[in-house]
């Protein structure tokens, strides 16, 4: 079956410019992450969502970034006012249930010139 | 707080010789234990977990790993290693019944020399 999606793969943008960034959970997976993996670290939690609400955002860097899964599914990630330091891959992963196995996706590359 | 900490960021073996990837966490509850494993431009993916019960832990493409409380390692390991198994490697912890977060190492980037 189909694994976690995330939308674009890359992108890149100017300092102080708003993004997007989209995960497409695998299907009845009812929790889903966000973590972000600068270069040469692992990857860090930001916020976890069990269906509709955010469960755990203490990842969160600041109020520049907010996430949101209306429907429980598809989430997106969104940053306000890019800084040069929010350059990473961004990961999504989704997984069953709470606790179970989390399945990630490919990541979506931001770049903030 | 959880961390974890991965002994060696670069890891060089030869083909056919052991392979083993040092991993120590630091948890004030009993913690769930994981190695992920990343090809060049693809996502994690799972390679084994410990929950409860057996220490010794089997995975996919011949790996295990042992969960050692006393002396808080779960050491990744592979008697005989394979070009393909080139990649970076990272160790996670959990807390069981608590946060479902993943708290990651910084990884180990595996290479293998014919």
């Amino acid at each position: 079956g189909a694994g976690v999606s995330q939308t674009p793969s890359n992108k890149v943008t100017e300092k102080g410019k708003y993004v997007e960034l989209r995960c497409d959970p695998i299907s009845g997976h009812t929790a889903l992450y966000w973590y972000r993996q600068s270069l040469g670290q692992g990857p860090e939690f930001l916020i976890y969502f069990q269906g509709t609400g955010a469960a755990d955002d203490s990842g969160l860097p600041n109020d520049r970034f907010f996430a949101v899964r209306p429907e429980g599914s598809v989430s997106t990630l969104k940053i306000q006012r890019t800084e040069r330091g929010d350059s990473a891959v961004y990961l999504c992963a989704s997984s069953h249930e709470a606790a179970d196995t989390q399945y990630f996706g490919p990541g979506t590359r931001l770049t903030v010139l | 707080a959880q961390s974890v900490t991965q002994l060696g960021s670069h890891v060089s073996v030869s083909e056919g010789a052991l392979v083993l990837l040092r991993c120590n966490y630091s948890s004030s509850v009993p913690p769930y234990l994981f190695w992920y494993v990343q090809y060049p431009n693809q996502g994690l993916q799972l390679l084994l977990k410990y929950t409860t019960g057996a220490t010794l832990v089997k995975g996919i493409n011949g790996f295990e790993a042992e969960f050692k409380k006393s002396e808080t390692s779960f050491h990744l390991t592979k008697p005989s290693a394979h070009m393909s198994d080139a990649a970076e490697y990272f160790c996670a912890v959990s807390l069981q019944g608590g946060s479902e977060k993943l708290v990651f190492g910084k990884g180990t980037k595996l290479t293998v020399n014919p």
